[in-house]
Protein backbone atom coordinates (compact mmCIF):
# COMPACT_ATOMS: atom_id res chain seq x y z
CA UNK A 1 0.00 0.00 0.00
CA UNK A 2 0.81 3.57 -0.71
CA UNK A 3 0.68 6.99 1.48
CA UNK A 4 1.17 10.55 1.12
CA UNK A 5 2.19 13.40 3.45
CA UNK A 6 2.20 16.32 3.20
CA UNK A 7 3.47 18.57 6.07
CA UNK A 8 2.03 21.75 6.80
CA UNK A 9 -1.90 22.63 6.25
CA UNK A 10 -1.02 26.14 5.33
CA UNK A 11 2.10 27.91 4.33
CA UNK A 12 2.32 31.24 3.98
CA UNK A 13 4.59 33.30 1.73
CA UNK A 14 5.24 37.25 0.00
CA UNK A 15 5.14 37.48 -3.22
CA UNK A 16 8.81 36.62 -4.94
CA UNK A 17 9.59 34.85 -2.00
CA UNK A 18 10.64 31.13 -2.50
CA UNK A 19 8.05 28.40 -2.77
CA UNK A 20 8.89 25.20 -0.72
CA UNK A 21 6.20 22.74 -0.44
CA UNK A 22 6.77 19.02 1.42
CA UNK A 23 5.32 15.96 0.14
CA UNK A 24 6.85 12.95 1.73
CA UNK A 25 5.56 9.42 0.58
CA UNK A 26 6.07 5.51 1.18
CA UNK A 27 5.13 2.81 -1.37
CA UNK A 28 6.52 -0.94 -1.74
CA UNK A 29 7.29 -0.58 -5.38
CA UNK A 30 9.14 2.29 -7.42
CA UNK A 31 5.92 4.73 -7.62
CA UNK A 32 4.61 7.64 -9.59
CA UNK A 33 4.60 10.90 -7.92
CA UNK A 34 2.48 13.39 -8.73
CA UNK A 35 1.59 17.34 -7.83
CA UNK A 36 -1.33 18.90 -8.38
CA UNK A 37 -3.06 22.73 -7.90
CA UNK A 38 -6.63 23.30 -7.27
CA UNK A 39 -7.89 26.69 -7.69
CA UNK A 40 -11.03 27.35 -5.66
CA UNK A 41 -14.14 25.93 -7.11
CA UNK A 42 -12.19 24.07 -9.86
CA UNK A 43 -11.10 20.86 -10.56
CA UNK A 44 -7.22 19.75 -10.00
CA UNK A 45 -4.91 20.50 -12.88
CA UNK A 46 -1.16 18.34 -13.27
CA UNK A 47 1.55 20.48 -12.57
CA UNK A 48 4.17 18.08 -12.89
CA UNK A 49 4.65 14.47 -12.21
CA UNK A 50 7.82 12.05 -11.95
CA UNK A 51 7.62 8.65 -13.73
CA UNK A 52 11.15 7.04 -12.94
CA UNK A 53 13.36 9.54 -15.57
CA UNK A 54 14.90 12.69 -14.81
CA UNK A 55 14.35 13.26 -11.01
CA UNK A 56 14.13 16.60 -11.02
CA UNK A 57 11.16 17.35 -12.88
CA UNK A 58 9.74 20.70 -14.95
CA UNK A 59 5.86 21.60 -14.67
CA UNK A 60 4.20 24.50 -15.30
CA UNK A 61 3.88 27.40 -13.80
CA UNK A 62 8.02 27.61 -12.73
CA UNK A 63 7.25 24.88 -10.67
CA UNK A 64 9.25 21.97 -9.82
CA UNK A 65 10.08 19.09 -8.07
CA UNK A 66 13.14 16.62 -6.97
CA UNK A 67 12.23 13.03 -6.72
CA UNK A 68 14.68 11.84 -3.74
CA UNK A 69 14.57 7.71 -3.32
CA UNK A 70 16.83 7.85 -0.20
CA UNK A 71 14.28 10.65 1.80
CA UNK A 72 11.36 9.44 0.38
CA UNK A 73 10.74 12.89 -0.68
CA UNK A 74 8.86 14.95 -3.66
CA UNK A 75 9.01 18.29 -2.60
CA UNK A 76 7.66 20.99 -4.88
CA UNK A 77 9.50 24.30 -4.99
CA UNK A 78 9.34 27.85 -7.30
CA UNK A 79 11.87 30.32 -6.69
CA UNK A 80 9.72 33.10 -6.43
CA UNK A 81 6.10 33.27 -5.72
CA UNK A 82 3.54 34.98 -7.35
CA UNK A 83 -0.30 35.90 -6.26
CA UNK A 84 -1.63 33.93 -8.78
CA UNK A 85 -0.08 30.84 -6.62
CA UNK A 86 -2.50 30.93 -4.19
CA UNK A 87 -4.65 27.74 -4.59
CA UNK A 88 -4.40 24.28 -3.01
CA UNK A 89 -1.44 21.90 -3.83
CA UNK A 90 -1.73 18.29 -3.54
CA UNK A 91 1.01 15.55 -3.89
CA UNK A 92 -0.03 11.97 -5.19
CA UNK A 93 1.48 9.06 -5.14
CA UNK A 94 0.29 6.29 -8.13
CA UNK A 95 0.53 2.59 -8.36
CA UNK A 96 -0.32 0.94 -11.58
CA UNK A 97 -2.62 -2.36 -10.99
CA UNK A 98 -4.02 -4.84 -13.44
CA UNK A 99 -3.82 -2.03 -15.64
CA UNK A 100 -5.37 1.05 -14.42
CA UNK A 101 -3.71 3.73 -11.99
CA UNK A 102 -4.64 4.07 -8.59
CA UNK A 103 -3.93 7.84 -6.94
CA UNK A 104 -3.50 8.16 -3.43
CA UNK A 105 -3.26 12.01 -2.81
CA UNK A 106 -1.99 13.63 0.64
CA UNK A 107 -4.66 15.77 2.39
CA UNK A 108 -3.17 18.99 0.63
CA UNK A 109 -1.41 22.48 1.39
CA UNK A 110 -2.84 25.63 1.11
CA UNK A 111 -0.59 28.49 -0.34
CA UNK A 112 -0.80 31.67 0.56
CA UNK A 113 0.81 34.59 -1.01
CA UNK A 114 0.66 38.17 0.66
CA UNK A 115 1.83 41.70 -1.55
CA UNK B 1 -7.32 17.17 -27.53
CA UNK B 2 -9.15 15.48 -24.53
CA UNK B 3 -11.50 17.43 -22.20
CA UNK B 4 -13.73 16.05 -19.49
CA UNK B 5 -17.26 17.51 -18.53
CA UNK B 6 -19.30 17.61 -15.52
CA UNK B 7 -22.72 18.38 -14.86
CA UNK B 8 -24.16 19.98 -12.98
CA UNK B 9 -21.84 22.53 -11.57
CA UNK B 10 -23.52 23.29 -8.83
CA UNK B 11 -26.18 21.03 -7.13
CA UNK B 12 -28.35 21.89 -3.89
CA UNK B 13 -30.49 18.80 -3.21
CA UNK B 14 -33.17 18.01 0.10
CA UNK B 15 -31.86 15.29 2.63
CA UNK B 16 -34.05 12.24 1.20
CA UNK B 17 -34.21 12.98 -2.82
CA UNK B 18 -32.44 11.45 -5.56
CA UNK B 19 -28.73 12.27 -7.44
CA UNK B 20 -27.67 11.96 -10.87
CA UNK B 21 -23.96 13.50 -11.85
CA UNK B 22 -22.34 12.60 -15.17
CA UNK B 23 -19.19 13.16 -16.55
CA UNK B 24 -17.82 12.80 -20.43
CA UNK B 25 -14.52 12.48 -21.63
CA UNK B 26 -14.05 13.67 -25.25
CA UNK B 27 -11.10 13.00 -27.76
CA UNK B 28 -10.39 9.64 -26.06
CA UNK B 29 -11.51 6.24 -26.66
CA UNK B 30 -12.00 3.23 -23.81
CA UNK B 31 -10.60 5.55 -20.69
CA UNK B 32 -10.69 4.58 -17.07
CA UNK B 33 -12.86 6.69 -15.47
CA UNK B 34 -12.90 7.58 -12.06
CA UNK B 35 -15.17 9.38 -9.43
CA UNK B 36 -13.99 11.33 -6.30
CA UNK B 37 -15.42 13.33 -3.03
CA UNK B 38 -13.73 16.01 -2.04
CA UNK B 39 -14.69 17.05 1.58
CA UNK B 40 -14.22 20.08 3.88
CA UNK B 41 -10.93 19.14 5.38
CA UNK B 42 -10.70 15.81 4.44
CA UNK B 43 -8.91 15.68 1.10
CA UNK B 44 -10.15 13.56 -2.19
CA UNK B 45 -11.67 10.05 -1.64
CA UNK B 46 -11.75 7.53 -4.63
CA UNK B 47 -15.20 6.35 -4.56
CA UNK B 48 -15.81 4.21 -8.21
CA UNK B 49 -13.69 3.21 -11.05
CA UNK B 50 -14.51 1.89 -14.20
CA UNK B 51 -11.98 0.14 -17.19
CA UNK B 52 -14.60 -0.35 -19.06
CA UNK B 53 -18.45 -0.40 -20.01
CA UNK B 54 -20.50 -2.01 -17.36
CA UNK B 55 -17.17 -2.53 -15.57
CA UNK B 56 -17.52 -0.27 -12.12
CA UNK B 57 -15.61 -1.24 -9.15
CA UNK B 58 -16.43 0.25 -5.82
CA UNK B 59 -13.81 1.71 -2.91
CA UNK B 60 -15.97 2.97 -0.34
CA UNK B 61 -19.33 1.16 0.74
CA UNK B 62 -21.81 3.86 1.10
CA UNK B 63 -25.08 5.06 -0.43
CA UNK B 64 -23.50 6.06 -3.97
CA UNK B 65 -23.45 4.18 -6.72
CA UNK B 66 -21.96 4.60 -10.41
CA UNK B 67 -22.88 3.38 -14.06
CA UNK B 68 -20.77 3.45 -17.02
CA UNK B 69 -23.49 2.90 -19.78
CA UNK B 70 -21.44 4.48 -22.88
CA UNK B 71 -17.87 4.31 -23.29
CA UNK B 72 -16.90 7.81 -22.76
CA UNK B 73 -19.45 8.62 -20.23
CA UNK B 74 -19.50 7.76 -15.94
CA UNK B 75 -22.60 8.48 -14.35
CA UNK B 76 -22.66 8.53 -10.38
CA UNK B 77 -26.11 7.92 -8.58
CA UNK B 78 -28.21 8.08 -5.00
CA UNK B 79 -31.84 7.40 -4.39
CA UNK B 80 -31.80 8.88 -1.38
CA UNK B 81 -29.17 11.68 -0.26
CA UNK B 82 -27.51 12.07 2.80
CA UNK B 83 -26.51 15.21 4.50
CA UNK B 84 -22.90 13.39 4.90
CA UNK B 85 -22.97 13.21 1.06
CA UNK B 86 -22.16 17.05 0.73
CA UNK B 87 -19.01 17.77 -0.78
CA UNK B 88 -17.02 18.19 -4.34
CA UNK B 89 -17.61 15.36 -6.46
CA UNK B 90 -14.48 15.45 -9.13
CA UNK B 91 -15.09 12.83 -12.12
CA UNK B 92 -11.21 11.82 -13.28
CA UNK B 93 -9.98 9.73 -16.59
CA UNK B 94 -6.72 8.09 -18.13
CA UNK B 95 -5.91 6.88 -21.06
CA UNK B 96 -5.80 3.19 -20.54
CA UNK B 97 -2.49 1.62 -18.98
CA UNK B 98 -1.46 4.88 -18.75
CA UNK B 99 -0.62 6.30 -14.93
CA UNK B 100 -1.54 10.09 -15.24
CA UNK B 101 -4.86 10.91 -14.26
CA UNK B 102 -6.83 14.20 -15.52
CA UNK B 103 -9.34 15.61 -13.73
CA UNK B 104 -12.83 17.24 -14.60
CA UNK B 105 -14.13 20.66 -13.34
CA UNK B 106 -15.79 19.25 -10.57
CA UNK B 107 -19.47 19.56 -9.15
CA UNK B 108 -20.28 21.31 -5.69
CA UNK B 109 -23.27 19.39 -4.10
CA UNK B 110 -24.85 20.83 -0.84
CA UNK B 111 -27.70 18.59 0.86
CA UNK B 112 -29.85 20.47 3.06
Amino acid sequence: AQSVTQLGSHVSVSEGALVLLRCNYSSSVPPYLFWYVQYPNQGLQLLLKYTSAATLVKGINGFEAEFKKSETSFHLTKPSAHMSDAAEYFCAVSLKDSGYSTLTFGKGTMLLVSP
Amino acid sequence: SQTIHQWPATLVQPVGSPLSLECTVEGTSNPNLYWYRQAAGRGLQLLFYSVGIGQISSEVPQNLSASRPQDRQFILSSKKLLLSDSGFYLCAWTSGSAETQYFGPGTRLTVL
